[in-house]
């Protein structure tokens, strides 16, 4: 119940391209949906985050889509750039329990120059 | 605006020691939150301590504990090490409790490593 499933695992994109990674959920409570970036050695940065009442938040080149009905939401990259290289989690958690985040298992994403 | 900032960032104790592991939140933070970082598990929450008291916690053992200064710093205790505790530990930091904003922000994290 939860539960956050993230995919794919793992993530070739090409400078320039679209990333996309794909987070599913299973308690309809979560209501705070954050996606961080983690790079080797250093803990996660938080990107971007969404609540359920709007169905697309963007920030920069970073876009996260919520579909509310499906119980799914994505993180899109434009114009990925061999610095975006990292791994990239999802997250939910509940109102009122807001600082205790259920992680997804990760997406590593690797940006060819 | 100074981050979070974790103390000490690397660590190696034996199976059986316990260890102590330091945090100090963002300047006006108040909530304090420990996660383990490992590559089996991935990132599960340990706790949560807001105004000294404990919020939330994780389904870890209760060899696992920790606690909330008045200045919102925040340690966290692992008694008995086993092997299966080497790992991260992240401490994350948010405003709290009562304010309109969820984030929270993690600090470099401790490697503590059991042998």
């Amino acid at each position: 119940q939860q539960q956050v499933k993230q995919s794919p695992q793992s993530l070739i994109v090409q400078k320039g391209g679209i990333s996309i990674i794909n987070c599913a959920y299973e308690n309809t409570a979560f209501d705070y949906f954050p996606w961080y970036q983690q790079f080797p050695g250093k803990g996660p940065a938080l990107l971007i985050a969404i609540r359920p009442d709007v169905s697309e938040k963007k920030e920069g080149r970073f876009t996260i889509s919520f579909n509310k009905s499906a119980k799914q939401f994505s993180l899109h990259i434009m114009d990925s750039q061999p610095g975006d290289s990292a791994t990239y989690f999802c997250a939910a958690s509940l109102s009122g329990s807001a600082r205790q985040l259920t992680f997804g298992s990760g997406t590593q994403l690797t940006v060819l120059p | 605006k100074a981050g979070v900032t974790q103390t000490p960032r690397y660590l190696i104790k034996t199976r059986g020691q316990q260890v102590t592991l330091s945090c100090s939140p963002i300047s006006g933070h108040r909530s304090v939150s420990w996660y383990q970082q490992t590559p089996g598990q991935g990132l599960q929450f340990l706790f949560e301590y807001f105004s000294e008291t404990q919020r939330n916690k994780g389904n870890f053992p209760g060899r696992f504990s920790g606690r909330q200064f008045s200045n919102s710093r925040s340690e966290m205790n692992v008694s008995t090490l086993e092997l299966g505790d080497s790992a991260l530990y992240l401490c994350a930091s948010s405003l709290g409790p009562g304010t309109a904003t969820y984030e929270q922000y993690f600090g470099p994290g401790t490697r503590l490593t059991v042998t």
